[in-house]
């Protein structure tokens, strides 16, 4: 069965770092692209970017590009996004998602990651 | 302000059909790009409805169907049952945003 578990819940405040993480298995997770994908309280998906495991080939939508990076460690089939320091407006869900291939699906997801950062 | 427009809300009382557009432009649906519908039931993760334009993943009940045309796409509900109630999102990819996915601002639908 393929799952994608992500790490808990998050309570930080302004200016520190984080890495949330999402454990693929069920499947080859260094041939499968994982995606962010971020959506804040009350509003609809946007699109982060995406990481390919098996050579750490990134992709940032140009709206987060700067803003979060992305690795991979195959070895346990974990992907993580990270800040290096937050900010209020970070608060927000955050879901992971495999895909094939370029223009495949985002076939299976994470429970979601809740971030909230406040002073 | 999403690149893909969809309408906030549609309703709609069980058994009835219901429609959920999903406006984009040349540079994405209209290049040729797919589209992919997801259901977001409330308090958990998106889920993949519709793909590859319309095709559904194991599971999903043959009620949802999808069309494209142009530069829009649609999904179409039929047979509305409470557990329908959710919110529904289109994505596509952009060439003006170097392949980037997009999605739709997502649709409210309340089964009535």
């Amino acid at each position: 069965e393929v799952q994608l578990v992500q790490s808990g819940a998050e309570l930080k405040k302004p200016g520190e770092s984080l890495k949330i993480s999402c454990q693929g298995s069920g499947y080859n997770f260094k041939t499968y692209w994982v995606a962010w994908v971020r959506q804040m309280p009350g509003k609809g998906l946007e699109w982060m970017g995406l990481i390919y495991p098996a050579d750490s080939d990134t992709r940032y939508s140009p709206s987060f590009q700067g803003q979060v990076t992305f690795s991979a460690d195959m070895s346990i089939t974990t992907a993580y996004l990270q800040w290096d320091s937050l900010k209020a407006s970070d608060t927000g869900m955050y879901y992971c998602a495999r895909r094939a291939s370029v223009h495949d699906p985002f076939d299976y997801w994470g429970q979601g990651t809740l971030v909230t950062v406040s002073s | 302000q999403s690149v893909l427009s969809q309408p906030p809300s549609v309703s709609g009382a069980p058994g009835q059909r219901v429609s959920i557009s999903c406006t984009g432009s040349s540079s994405n649906i209209g290049a040729g790009y797919g589209v992919f519908w997801f259901q977001q039931l409330p308090g958990t993760a998106p889920k993949l409805l519709i793909y590859g334009d319309n095709n559904r993943p194991s599971g999903v009940p043959d009620r949802f169907s999808a069309s494209k045309s142009g530069s829009s796409a649609s999904l179409a509900i039929t047979g509305l049952q409470p557990e329908d109630e959710a919110d529904y999102y289109c994505q596509s990819y952009d060439t003006s945003l170097r392949g980037s996915a997009i999605f739709g601002g997502g649709t409210k639908l309340t089964v009535l």
